[in-house]
């Protein structure tokens, strides 16, 4: 089955700096991969996706790049406010009987110091 | 609008007693996942409906826990016999379609179970 690994577990930087997680997939009928922020204590909540048949996409700060050859998506933060600091997971969905059942990286905790 | 609701929160539970955690998915989504995480790490598949169909049901890690969606909206997970390990947050999203026209899986707040 589908197995994702993410990197790196905690990442810490100071407030304006860049913020890069990388994630890594095993199964090559993955086709969407949507990155989730959960804050201490609450849901996760889904901040940007990424379908197999575009290579990158934006919205506002955040950017989320894929390389299916390579089997790996990252999420990028740029010019980052304490507000991004949360726990974030990357996950792949493998298409299976018409519907997409999400595995999920273990986490990066992302800290933004002021 | 009204996101995904679970019920209780919160759920503190003896060894051995039975628990059921309920879940209110977003009006008209036809798809409704169960997933597990524990304290530290991402959430693991449990389950999944397409409207009261129960289509996979892989990632159940007994046969001490069932789930049902009877009419295709309120969705209950049942634990019967509850271990320790079995202290986790479940969590319920649901999502407009099958897969195939709609990916976005949204989430609820989840229930945290413990097991003393």
């Amino acid at each position: 089955g589908e197995n994702v690994e993410q990197h790196p577990s905690t990442l810490s930087v100071q407030e304006g700096d860049s913020a890069v997680i990388k994630c890594t997939y095993s199964d090559s009928a993955s086709n969407y991969f949507p990155w989730y922020k959960q804050e201490l204590g609450k849901r996760p909540q889904l901040i940007i996706d990424i379908r197999s048949n575009v290579g990158e996409k934006k919205d506002q700060r955040i950017a989320v790049t894929l390389n299916k050859t390579a089997k790996h998506f990252s999420l990028h933060i740029t010019e980052t406010q304490p507000e991004d600091s949360a726990v974030y997971f990357c996950a792949a969905a493998p298409v299976s009987g018409g519907y997409n059942k999400l595995i999920f990286g273990a986490g990066t905790r992302l800290a933004v110091h002021p | 609008g009204a996101g995904v609701s679970q019920s209780p929160r919160y759920k503190v539970a003896k060894r051995g007693q039975d628990v059921a955690l309920r879940c209110d998915p977003i009006s008209g989504h036809v798809s409704l996942f169960w997933y597990q995480q524990a304290l530290g790490q991402g959430p693991e598949f449990l389950t999944y409906f397409q409207n009261e169909a129960q289509l996979d049901k892989s990632g159940l890690p007994s046969d001490r826990f069932f789930a049902e969606r009877p009419e295709g909206s309120v969705s209950t997970l049942k634990i019967q016999r509850t271990q320790q390990e079995d202290s986790a947050v479940y969590l319920c999203a649901s999502s407009s379609g099958t897969g195939g026209s709609s990916y976005e899986q949204y989430f609820g707040p989840g229930t945290r179970l413990t097991v003393t």
